[in-house]
């Protein structure tokens, strides 16, 4: 069965901290990309990444940075935590665009940051 | 810049009764996504659907798109507790390789026995 994972459920970080959120997918899909949900916003798009280090800019880069060093391993990174970043944090990832077949795209279970 | 706006965003409705979430999106997409989420979990996939006119159904869901209207609907018959949930929908934008997912805002569905 193929998955993302994501390395925490839940994580509580104080204000200012470095926070790292891993997503690992198995499925050597190319394309992978990080979102943040909150209530009656849906999910917004931070970053994504088309291939090894490469890397876009989503709706909401602000605050935020990426790394994707190897191809099925993409990091968000919070360079120094704010309160207004706790939420739920869903990676995906999908294959590159024009691959044959039905390009869905896999999610993670979410990551719950709280910072204090 | 692409927009997806999606209503209602809250639903209610009883045991057995029929309804229709909508998803407008704002620029051309070539892929229209429906997503289901349970509370706590993560996105499940619902449908994929690529071209005008397209249709697909899966038990008492089904979804349509008109890329004309820039409208994808997600039509519930004779809902079923079961089918509580939040629904999303999602426009695919972007060429070459950059493709990515636009979401709507979600709409939180409760059926009532």
């Amino acid at each position: 069965d193929v998955k993302v994972t994501q390395s925490s459920r839940y994580l509580v970080k104080r204000t200012g901290e470095k926070v790292f959120l891993e997503c690992v997918q198995d499925m050597d899909h190319e394309n992978m990309f990080w979102y943040r949900q909150d209530p009656g916003l849906g999910l917004r798009l931070i970053y994504f990444s088309y291939d090894v280090k490469m890397k876009e800019k989503g709706d909401i880069p602000e605050g935020y940075s990426v790394s994707r060093e190897k191809k099925e391993r993409f990091s968000l990174i919070l360079e120094s935590a704010s309160t207004n970043q706790t939420s739920m944090y869903l990676c995906a990832s999908t294959v590159a665009p024009g691959t044959p077949g039905l390009s869905g795209y896999t999610f993670g279970s979410g990551t719950r940051l709280t910072v204090v | 810049e692409l927009k997806v706006e999606q209503n209602p965003l809250f639903l209610s409705m009883q045991e057995g009764k029929n309804y229709t979430i909508y998803c407008n999106y704002s620029t051309t997409s070539d892929r229209l996504y429906w997503y289901r989420q349970d509370p706590g979990k993560s996105l499940e996939s619902l449908f994929v659907l690529l071209s005008n006119g397209a249709v697909k159904q899966e038990g008492r869901l089904m979804a349509s798109l008109d890329t004309k209207a820039r409208l994808s609907t997600l039509h519930i018959t004779a809902a079923v507790h079961d089918l509580s949930a939040t629904y999303f929908c999602a426009a695919r934008i972007g060429g070459g390789a950059t493709n990515k997912l636009i979401f709507g805002t979600g709409t939180l569905l409760a059926v009532q026995p």
